[in-house]
């Protein structure tokens, strides 16, 4: 069963706040919220990841709503080189497999 | 964190041959992952391959289709066996970070066409 429901597309214009959202209303107290990326012909990339406070590195931003059943993460400038296939994963911890959902797929135009 | 190195980064293989895939790990990890990503999809995880043990495999997956050895903690193998057209994918290594509450790591993959 799908852990995560995300939109299939975005577009986001070049050097705007990238605003993905992820939908998790299942997810247990023990379990994080974790994002990857996945530019295209490249492996995924780890992006950042929260339990229940709201994170921030130097790639992005982690929202995490406060009954924790939805999250965004925030890419605050885009560039064209975030277009990639975003993926919002539920998680235990980092021993747990990491499963993977279909994504969204991020176009950041010029 | 941790690097992974894959061989080979592609391949295009004869139907029915069988193609042995490395992943190569700066450090020493616990858990192991293969993953493969058909054109234009998602990743789906073939199996967990944890040294000395046998390989744990998902839904839909084989020992005799997708043999893994994991002789030690830096090195896995996955191997395509009997190789058809349909087998054509991305193949992924990934490993955990050993540490609980981080991230996991992944190769930059194998690209395996079959003829």
């Amino acid at each position: 069963d799908a852990k995560t429901t995300q939109p299939p597309s975005m577009d986001c214009a070049e050097g705007r706040a990238a605003n993905l959202p992820c939908n998790h209303s299942t997810i247990s107290g023990n379990e994080y919220v974790y994002w990857y990326r996945q530019i295209h012909s490249q492996g995924p990339q780890y992006i950042i990841h929260g339990l229940k406070n709201n994170e921030t590195n130097e790639m992005a931003s982690l929202i995490i709503t406060e009954d924790r059943k939805s999250s965004t993460l925030i890419l605050p400038h885009a560039t064209l080189r975030d277009t990639a296939v975003y993926y919002c994963i539920v998680m235990k911890t980092s021993y747990d497999k990491v499963i993977f959902g279909p994504g969204t797929s991020l176009s950041v135009i010029p | 964190s941790a690097v992974i190195s894959q061989k080979p980064s592609r391949d295009i293989c004869q139907r029915g041959t069988s193609l042995t895939i490395q992943c190569q790990v700066d450090s020493q990890v616990t858990m192991m992952f293969w993953y493969r990503q058909q054109p234009g999809q998602s990743l789906t995880l073939i199996a967990t391959a944890n040294q000395g043990s046998e390989a744990t495999y998902e839904s839909g997956f084989v020992i005799d289709k997708f043999p893994i050895s994991r002789p030690n903690l830096t090195f896995s193998t996955l191997t395509v066996s009997n190789m058809s057209p349909e087998d054509s994918s991305i193949y992924l290594c990934s490993v955990d970070s050993g540490q609980i509450n981080t991230e996991a790591f992944f190769g930059q993959g194998t690209r395996l066409t079959v003829v």
